[in-house]
């Protein structure tokens, strides 16, 4: 079993839906999770962090994270054109990264 | 500022060749990580260095594979007798410490390495 599990779609919505990305995990000792955004023949760059189980609102952008159902979201408001991408979640328990093999997002106009 | 620059950005090579990917971390980033992406793997760690020293090799798939980092700056990662297999890009990140999960990792853009 991988430590961390992503559907990797693809997943193609139209032009201001609500999207929502998840991610699931094995590991209880994972506490800082992450959200990073690739853009085609690009590496990763960090979208949202979060520490332990809550959510995190920045712009259009929540990430929740439910530690009791080891279960990671991210939800995209209003969603863009721009914000195609492959998203990747990523969690540590302190020292190493594990990444989930990530999600291709497509936003038609 | 400058961001984690990596090169070559591409790199064609026939089985059996040693190739060798580099990578120029953030001035002041003292964390250097390389990770493999191959389709629908995910990111897979390889190594991690703090400053000139490697704590972290855990991630290395054989000993085919080695890394050095010198200066505490610029990092070689040196595939020796490469495989088919070894077709991926390889992602470079640093950090300013590694001291916690709270540490921001910046990723190079990668070398698209193809074992023909």
């Amino acid at each position: 079993q991988k430590e961390v599990e992503q559907d990797p779609g693809p997943l193609s919505v139209p032009e201001g839906a609500i999207v929502s990305l998840n991610c699931t995990y094995s590991n209880s000792a994972f506490q800082y999770f992450m959200w990073y955004r690739q853009y085609s023949r690009k590496g990763p760059e960090l979208l949202m962090y979060t520490y332990s189980s809550g959510n995190k609102e920045d712009g259009r952008f929540t990430a929740q994270v439910d530690k009791s159902s080891k279960y990671i979201s991210l939800f995209i408001r209003d969603s863009q054109p721009s914000d195609s991408a492959t998203y990747l979640c990523a969690m540590s328990p302190g020292n190493q990264f594990y990444f989930g093999t990530g999600t291709s997002l497509t936003v038609i106009p | 500022g400058a961001g984690v620059s990596q090169s070559p950005s591409n790199k064609v090579t026939e089985k059996g060749k040693d190739v060798e990917l580099r990578c120029d971390p953030i001035s002041g980033h003292t964390a250097l990580y390389w990770y493999r992406q191959s389709l629908g793997q995910g990111l897979e760690f390889l190594i991690y260095f703090q400053g000139n020293s490697a704590p972290d090799k855990s991630g290395l798939p054989s000993d085919r594979f080695s890394a050095e980092r010198t200066g505490g700056s610029v990092s070689t990662l040196t595939i020796q007798r490469t495989q088919q297999e070894d077709s991926a890009v390889y992602l470079c990140a640093s950090s300013l410490a590694r001291t916690s999960g709270t540490d921001t990792q910046y990723f190079g853009p990668g070398t698209r390495l193809t074992v023909l």
